[in-house]
């Protein structure tokens, strides 16, 4: 089965300053990529999704970069904010041939937002 | 807000037991996953409903079943509950099935065996 890390663990930059979070995944067969921000005490919330046809998409603040001869990607924030603070989460989509399909999570990056 | 309904918030029960929780997915959404998580395991996917069919399984006990009804919402059933069955239960769903769907989590409901 699908096999995601992500790393790092714990991300600690000051406001105003970029962050990455990077990712890497196992089934060359997994085509879609999507990034959670979990806030304590919610659920997981899609922030930015890529799609295996794509090496880049930004949305604001947001960015996330695919390199499927690697098996990597990556989540980018750019101008932190407080509000940023949160649990980040990496995940790809796998799928078993009858159109059904699942995501597998990596373990996630506890992002702190220094004033 | 999601869309995604999850009942109830919270459930405290005891070994043994057997508990239900429910899930509304968002207007419009066929699928419905449920999902663990832990803090040894993460976020693990337990099983996928499409339009009322079981399509995909993944990491779900025999201890454990689900259902999605002909109004769409779904049900998880977990019995014979053990402590290590304690744990933050997500419901998301998608309005089609296939990989590359995006998924929407509800809030969750937090399991807490004693």
């Amino acid at each position: 089965g699908e096999n995601v890390e992500q790393h790092p663990s714990t991300l600690s930059v000051q406001e105003g300053d970029s962050a990455v979070i990077k990712c890497t995944y196992s089934d060359s067969a997994s085509n879609y990529f999507p990034w959670y921000k979990q806030e304590l005490g919610k659920g997981p919330q899609l922030i930015i999704d890529i799609r295996s046809n794509v090496g880049e998409k930004k949305d604001q603040r947001i960015a996330v970069t695919l390199n499927k001869t690697a098996k990597h990607f990556s989540l980018h924030i750019t101008e932190t904010q407080p509000e940023d603070s949160a649990v980040y989460f990496c995940a790809a989509s796998w799928g078993t041939g009858g159109g059904a399909d699942g995501l597998t999570f990596g373990k996630g990056t506890h992002l702190i937002i220094q004033p | 807000d999601s869309g995604v309904t999850q009942t109830p918030k919270h459930l405290i029960t005891a070994t043994g037991q057997r508990v239900t929780l429910r899930c509304s997915p968002r207007s419009g959404d066929l699928s419905v996953y449920w999902y663990q998580q832990s803090l040894d395991q993460g976020l693990q996917f337990l099983i996928q409903y499409y339009n009322g069919e079981e399509r995909a399984k993944g990491n779900i006990l025999e201890r454990f079943s689900a259902q999605q009804f002909p109004d769409l919402h779904s049900e998880l059933n977990l019995s014979s509950l053990e402590l290590g069955d304690s744990a933050l239960y997500f419901c998301a769903s998608s309005p089609r099935t296939g990989s590359a769907t995006e998924a929407f989590f509800g809030q969750g409901t937090r399991l807490t065996v004693v």
